[in-house]
């Protein structure tokens, strides 16, 4: 497995402003998602973190509200954008790893409540 | 598109007792994920399968993919309280680079 940390565990937000996710992996993985899991909910893929090139979104979410970058093999940022309450959610992180790309593996969440 | 239908949704059973949850879905799958999340924790992986009709174990986990590749069950036996929390099945069709569909999730309380 791959051992996953994200920046900032969680945080409260006004309305409005904007917040930046961080994802850290300690090995070079081949592909790196975001999810968002509302409360009480599943899971819900936003993002395929693409590195050196733009991410490739899922139907219902945009760039200009979830900017993502992957600069290299084990590092990726989300931005939750002019947020809203509605954007409460936990943001998770997840990674496929180089030769066992069936397995995916998730990493901590950042929990986030907008105010 | 894909849709896993997980059940039960919730499930309170005594400590000792043994658990079933499955996943069904209309879609033909390739590989079978199960997953555990516990209260402010990412998902945790708990049990892969990858050819139909495979029934594989991890401790008290056992977990079965469907020889019609349409679905798949996760056994836990002689419940503990710490088997507390929310199972998630997870699905990918096509080749391994496919995305992963979610169950909605077995919410699980183990009482002493």
């Amino acid at each position: 497995s791959a051992v996953i940390s994200q920046k900032p565990s969680r945080d409260i937000c006004q309305r409005g402003t904007s917040l930046t996710i961080q994802c850290q992996v300690d090995s070079q993985v081949t592909m790196m998602f975001w999810y968002r899991q509302q409360p009480g909910q599943s899971l819900t893929l936003i993002a395929t973190a693409n590195q050196g090139s733009e991410a490739t979104y899922e139907s219902g979410f945009v760039i200009d509200k979830f900017p993502i970058s992957r600069p290299n093999l084990t590092f990726s940022t989300l931005t939750v954008s002019n947020m809203s309450p509605e954007d409460s959610s936990i943001y998770l992180c997840s990674v496929k790893l180089a030769g066992v790309e069936s397995l995916q593996f998730f990493g901590p969440g950042t929990r986030l409540t907008v105010l | 598109g894909q849709q896993l239908n997980q059940s039960p949704q919730s499930m309170f059973i005594q400590e000792g007792e043994d658990v079933s949850m499955n996943c069904t879905s209309s879609s033909i799958f390739n590989t079978w994920l199960w997953y555990k999340q516990d209260p402010g924790e990412g998902p945790v992986l708990l049990i892969a399968l990858y050819k139909a009709g495979e029934l594989t174990s991890n401790g008290r986990l056992t977990a079965q993919f469907g020889i019609t590749r349409k679905d798949s069950f996760l056994n836990i036996s002689a419940s503990i309280p710490s088997d507390v929390g929310i199972y998630f099945c997870a699905a990918r069709g096509g080749t391994s680079y496919g995305k992963l569909t979610f169950g909605q999730g077995t919410i699980l309380t183990v009482h002493p």
